[in-house]
């Protein structure tokens, strides 16, 4: 199916554990990010891709690792998952050019007990 | 640097009342503005956009004017129905940098 793909949708995880969300697009979109979204903070950018192998922090980096070695997938990596990270991640793409619009994935609902 | 600011909300209106959520921006050139909806428990979805000044964008009866003259991109719907209660974050890009720099999102309530 074309498409982004998130998974998984929900996941539970331990403090101190290593968790790896993963992030799966079909249209070859150059652009990637992955994105927090949290009750009064909106959405914050974590990281993002201009294209595989290109990878920049955005406004919350710590705490977090990404890959991008093909241009589909953008996996983000919890290195040691804490409380705070509790969260609902969001993966984005988008294609060149002004006008065209990021498309999302219907989110990770994460839980860091 | 670059922003969105629009409000914050909650805001609760009742079946068919007219619909306005402020969004203004702060930005250099020309960027591309975008007004996305999330439902509850979804991802954003694109719901409207302009690429330059003076355009309007219009989707499912809502619609937004790019003014550049006042940095606004305001959401208006004439009659909102329930089944608009969603999120809705406005945005903007410049091809100057890779990010999409989103607005903190307001909150719509409709009740019958």
């Amino acid at each position: 199916d074309a498409g982004i793909t998130q998974s998984p949708r929900y996941k539970i995880t331990e403090t101190g554990r290593q968790v790896t969300l993963m992030c799966h697009q079909t249209w070859s979109h150059s652009y990637m990010f992955w994105y927090r979204q949290d009750l009064g903070h909106g959405l914050r950018l974590i990281y993002y891709s201009a294209a595989a192998d290109i990878t920049d922090k955005g406004e919350v980096p710590d705490g977090y690792v990404v890959s991008r070695s093909k241009t589909e997938n953008f996996p983000l990596t919890l290195e040691s998952a804490t409380r705070s990270q509790t969260s609902v991640y969001f993966c984005a793409s988008r294609g060149q050019g002004a006008s065209t619009e990021a498309f999302f994935g219907q989110g990770t609902r994460l839980t860091v007990v | 640097g670059d922003s969105v600011t629009q409000m914050e909300g909650p805001v609760t209106l009742s079946e068919e009342a007219f619909l306005t959520i402020n969004c203004t921006y702060t930005a250099t050139g020309y960027p591309s503005l975008f007004w996305y909806v999330q439902y509850p428990g979804e991802g954003l979805q694109l719901l409207l956009k302009a690429t330059k000044a003076d355009d309007k964008g219009s989707n499912k009866g809502f619609e937004a004017t790019y003014r550049k003259e006042t940095t606004s991109f305001h959401l208006e719907k004439g009659s909102v129905q329930v089944s608009d209660s969603a999120v809705y974050f406005c945005a903007l890009f410049k091809t100057s940098y890779d990010k999409v720099i989103f607005g903190p999102g307001t909150s719509l309530s409709v009740i019958p």
